[in-house]
Order: C-alpha cells, then structure tokens, then sequence
C-alpha cells in the first residue's frame, strides 16, 4: 500500500490476556517508529528500529512490552499480560533512508486503538 | 534529554481570526524542531520543520513557525484560519547528536475553528 499500515483498527482484550499489534511500514523505509498516544498524554515514544535492530528502546515502559521487525519491514508490538493502564492508542510510523534520517519527516499509520477491560 | 511544552491543550477560535499555538522545548544540545498536524480520523503527518537557516518556516497551507533560540520556543501562526485547520497539532523536538530515533513530541494543542 501507499501508507503506513496497522493492524487490528482496534482490539477489545481482558486484563491478564497478551496482544500482538502490527505494523507494516511503507515499503522501502528502513527505520521505524512505535509510539503510545493516551488521552491527555501526547505522543510516548516507545522504541525505534534501524533496519531489523533496536538502537533504542528506551521507551518501552516495563518488561511486559516487546517488539521485533523482520526482514527490514513488518513490526509486532507484543504486551503480555494486559494491564488497564495499557489502554491507549498504539502509533506506528516509518521514514526514508533518503537524506538524512535525522530530518526525514515521518509517516505515521491510523494506529490501533487498545481497550483492555 | 529533550522535552516539549504546548501549554494549550484547546484553543477555540472562529473562522478568518488569527491563532497562535505556542510551544516551548527543553535541550541541553541543539535541536530539530517539527510541528505535525493529526486531522479528524487520519494519521499525523508534517507540517512544517525547522532544521538550520532561516528561522521562520512556511508550510504550504498557510501555517508558519519561528525558532527563538533565546526563548527556546517554535510557535505555530496562521493569520487567518478555516473550518478545515480543526485538528490537533503536536510541536516535536530531535536533539542533534543524540538517538537518531527519539522525536520527542509534545502534548497536543486541539485547534478548533467555529464559523
């Protein structure tokens, strides 16, 4: 496709439960980009990917949270064992290798919407 | 570490006013300053951004912003505003030097146009 993808649009899920969310990034870009976005909150970095590393992680709010890429493309956020407060809007985003990366603008997808109950 | 301050988190405004967004960043280096605009029910996406050069920068609808190094602040300005610029704006800060990843967003200011 011709943007950032994220997938599911939302996702219902009992505390306890564990989810993977999904991001395909637009093709060709190699570094990407997860962030949480809660009510009130703005815009939480959560981790960056250079290719299929991790240069910074720093993010991530506790050890429950991982994520991986493959191949240089698709990322899966992964929570395990849900807490209310995971409750947000999850962001995902991508930029070209193009130029710099320090300026490249990023592309962000709709997000997914994450309600644990 | 950087960190972002838009102290408006909604600015109400009617159609043709001006609007004034304000944004102040914290930085112990020099910085990337961006503003980014997220539309009812679409993804964020750029509007404008300071790299180096000159210190006011344009987006193509009619939004400028001005680096103020010696007040650490980037506002956003538009002298006259449309129904269609309601949406939420997000002011972002890179360091220079530091992790190439970590753009360090601010809270969100919701701009709402009335007619």
């Amino acid at each position: 496709g011709a943007g950032v993808s994220q997938s599911p649009s939302n996702k219902v899920t009992e505390k306890g439960k564990d989810v993977e969310l999904r991001c395909d990034p637009i093709s060709g870009h190699t570094a990407l980009y997860w962030y949480r976005q809660s009510l009130g909150q703005g815009l939480e970095f959560l981790i960056y990917f250079q290719g299929n590393s991790a240069p910074d992680k720093s993010g991530l709010p506790s050890d429950r949270f991982s994520a991986e890429r493959t191949g240089g493309s698709v990322s899966t956020l992964t929570i395990q064992r849900t807490q209310q407060e995971d409750s947000a809007v999850y962001l995902c985003a991508s930029s070209s290798p193009r130029g710099s990366l320090i300026n490249s603008p990023l592309h962000f997808g709709n997000g997914t919407r994450l309600t644990v109950t | 570490a950087q960190s972002v301050t838009q102290l408006d988190s909604q600015v109400p405004v009617f159609e043709e006013a001006p609007v004034e967004l304000r944004c102040n960043y914290s930085s112990s280096v020099s910085v990337y300053l961006f503003w980014y605009v997220q539309y009812p029910n679409q993804g964020l996406q750029l509007l404008l951004k300071y790299l180096s050069g000159s210190t006011l920068v344009e987006s193509i609808n009619g939004f400028e912003a001005e680096f103020n190094k010696s007040q650490t602040s980037f506002h956003l300005r538009k002298p006259s505003v449309h129904i269609s610029d309601t949406a939420e704006y997000f002011c972002a800060v890179r360091g220079m030097g530091g992790s190439q990843g970590n753009l360090i967003f601010g809270k969100g200011t919701k701009l709402s146009v009335k007619p």
